[in-house]
């Protein structure tokens, strides 16, 4: 699976949009984009995941570049139980069978109040 | 639709006995993969199964670990002779057959080997 880059931690004032971002420059056409979050001591929780359009869900939007070197990550209105470690994952799909997620260290977000 | 549970939430062992971790995937799942968090690092995959196969064990430690997925019955991921470096955090996920979907994890295992 393709490699994942992302920042060590970011802040975010409450309220405000989160943009969390994440390269993956070595992504191949049949490994999709997915981004789990996961908060302290919790199990990971998914929030969003897509192949080449802009995704949107109750939880976050999720923006790929057009050559889908690269990812967004978007919360629009963070709070404080958004705190967590943001893990951008890229992984390989097929019909019938769906490859292992490998996390990487993630990005700490923390939401200040 | 219940989530994945696992079972059990804590586990305390002795150096030298067996652990024995249970995985209910969702209803309708049919993947399931172990993975294992150690204190202050990241997940790292273990094992991956379908329903009584073994799909890939790449990150299965070669010795003392094992894991199942009966046709019956949860997932089971069994440490024999636990040793302090045992002591972790064990979650396990589960996918339906349909591969393009989100996995959900359960809330995991704290084994601590004492």
């Amino acid at each position: 699976d393709a490699k994942t880059t992302q920042p060590t931690s970011m802040d975010c004032a409450e309220g405000r949009a989160a943009n969390l971002p994440c390269n993956h420059s070595t992504i191949s056409g049949n490994e999709y984009v997915y981004w789990y979050r996961q908060i302290h001591s919790q199990g990971p929780q998914y929030i969003i995941h897509g192949l080449k359009n802009n995704e949107t869900n109750e939880m976050a939007s999720l923006i790929i570049t057009e050559d889908r070197k690269s990812s967004t990550l978007i919360l629009p209105h963070a709070t404080l139980r958004d705190t967590a470690v943001y893990y951008c994952i890229v992984r390989v799909v097929s019909s019938g069978s769906a490859r292992q997620l490998t996390f990487g260290s993630g990005t700490q977000l923390t939401v200040l109040p | 639709n219940a989530g994945v549970m696992q079972n059990p939430r804590h586990l305390v062992r002795r150096r030298g006995q067996e652990a024995r971790l249970r995985c209910s995937p969702m209803k309708g799942h049919s993947h399931v993969y172990w993975y294992r968090q150690l204190p202050e690092e990241g997940l790292k995959f273990m094992v991956y199964l379908q329903k009584e196969n073994i799909i890939d064990e790449s990150g299965m430690p070669k010795e003392r670990f094992s894991a199942e997925f009966p046709k019956e019955g949860p997932s089971i991921l069994r440490i024999q002779q636990v040793v302090r470096g045992d002591s972790a955090a064990y979650f396990c996920a589960s996918s339906p057959l349909r591969g393009d979907t989100e996995a959900f994890f359960g809330q995991g295992t704290r084994l601590t080997v004492v």
